[in-house]
């Protein structure tokens, strides 16, 4: 099985700043590689698919990048409504894995 | 848009059965797209539960921690996927999501249901 390692698991940041998260698989799955967000009692939402595709309809502060093992997402001047937990997921057929989930909270 | 929407019993018995079921709505389920399970234990991260597509169970892939206990299946007249889970315990509560693949794209969920929570308890 392939397994995510994503961190950090919990951040602090301010209104404006720049923030990134890692996802790292434990083997190469290329760039089969989906990053979500997900608020309190609600479902995930898709934000970035092929490691690197912005989904439509999401903000362009959002992006990700990254292939083979080491990815990463980057919100680039953060916003009150993206205090939320972030998951990475990856897909190497037939099986999917998440990662931990990065709570990202106010400062 | 597509919509999904799951139901099934809030609360199941310990050894008992877990079913729900995922309706499609706005969209077919014929589509070019993997139908998924995803839960998420009270304060846990997301948990991948297995997979099927609309040909039938002979394509459905399964977590291997769960796959001897997890059986999902279609009902193509019904626009329908559904999900049992046997000899349940406490560590099977949790929300449970059903959820769409995007076939093509790297497997991403782009449509979810608002999920249902079930509460294994006596």
């Amino acid at each position: 099985d392939i397994q995510m390692t994503q961190s950090p698991s919990s951040l602090s940041a301010s209104v404006g700043d720049r923030v990134s998260i890692t996802c790292q698989a434990s083997q190469d799955i290329s760039n089969n590689l989906n990053w979500y967000q997900q608020k309190v009692g609600k479902a995930p939402k898709l934000l970035i698919y092929h490691a690197s595709k912005l989904e439509t309809g999401v903000p362009s502060r959002f992006s990700g990048s990254g292939s083979g093992t080491d990815f990463t997402f980057t919100i680039s001047s953060l916003q009150p409504e993206d205090f939320a937990t972030y998951y990475c997921q990856q897909h190497d057929n037939p099986l999917i894995t998440f990662g931990q989930g990065t709570r990202l909270e106010i400062k | 848009q597509v919509e999904l929407q799951e139901s099934g019993p809030g609360l199941v018995k310990p050894s008992g059965t877990l079913s729900l079921t995922c309706t499609v709505s706005r969209g077919s389920i014929t589509s070019n797209n993997w139908w998924s399970w995803v839960r998420q234990s009270p304060g846990k991260g997301l948990e991948w539960i297995g997979e099927i597509y609309h040909t039938g169970t002979g394509s459905a892939n399964y977590n291997p921690s769960l796959k001897s206990r997890v059986t999902i299946s279609v009902d193509k007249s019904q626009n329908q996927f559904s999900l049992k889970v046997t000899s349940v315990t406490a560590a099977d509560t949790a929300v449970y999501y059903c959820a769409r693949a995007r076939t093509m794209e790297g497997g991403a969920f782009d449509i979810w249901g608002q999920g249902t929570v079930v509460a294994v308890s006596s």
